[in-house]
């Protein structure tokens, strides 16, 4: 079995300082980790992903995440916030021996106040 | 390329109705995705297909949904005698395949919203 946990609902941030959404996962075997954005009434647009080699992986936007093994965590993170980062972010894990399903966290809406 | 495309964005149906949904894969994707999304939670995998292949269902897949990708380009997802708890966001999503066979990101399509009355 694979899951997801995001623990914080919501996250508060001021425009221009560091934010960071914290995600941990559980998987069979070794992890492929995504993190998605989803604005009002939209799909999920894709930001970054974990599937080998170095634990610091850069993604859209700026947004970059830790893969942390022995944590099980892949956290994203931005070093200085925009208003417009404001949405819902999703987190999700596979399985590198599962080509199908993924397992979604439940999100994590951040806000930014200027 | 013009990404995954789902039709309708929105549908309203009154209970027992039966309602079905297209997904357009970007084309060079092989892998095809569903999922549901209701309001407040993550999307909940339901089926994928390997060109034209289902290989995986999920359990909250009932009876009453199919879905099928005949020719192994877009997809269709059938509700038949829909229920008010179906209501949700029905995402697509594709995926091309890595070399050795494992699959790389998956790209979402911007959803049809059901709604059953």
């Amino acid at each position: 079995a694979q899951s997801v946990a995001q623990p914080e609902d919501q996250v508060n941030v001021a425009e221009g300082n560091p934010l960071t959404v914290k995600c941990t996962y559980s998987v069979s075997g070794n992890p492929y980790l995504f993190w998605y954005v989803q604005y009002p009434n939209r799909g999920l647009q894709f930001l970054l992903k974990y599937i080998t080699g170095d634990n610091l992986v850069k993604g859209s936007y700026g947004f970059e995440a830790e893969f942390n093994k022995s944590q099980t965590s892949f956290h994203l993170k931005k070093p200085s916030a925009l208003v417009s980062d404001s949405a819902l972010y999703f987190c999700a894990v596979r399985a590198n021996t599962n080509a199908g399903k993924s397992t979604f966290g439940d999100g994590t809406t951040l806000t930014v106040k200027p | 390329d013009t990404g995954v495309s789902q039709n309708p964005r929105h549908k309203i149906t009154k209970r027992g109705q039966n309602v079905t949904f297209r997904c357009d894969p970007i084309s060079e994707h092989n892998r095809l995705y569903w999922y549901r999304q209701t309001l407040g939670q993550g999307p909940e995998f339901l089926t994928y297909f390997q060109n034209e292949a289902q290989l995986e269902k999920s359990r909250l897949l009932s009876d009453r949904f199919s879905a099928e990708r005949p020719k192994g380009s877009f997809s269709t997802l059938e509700i038949q005698r829909t229920e008010q708890g179906d209501s949700a966001m029905y995402l697509c999503a594709s995926s091309p395949t890595l070399a050795g066979g494992s699959t790389d990101t998956q790209y979402f399509g911007p959803g049809t919203r059901l709604t059953v009355l």
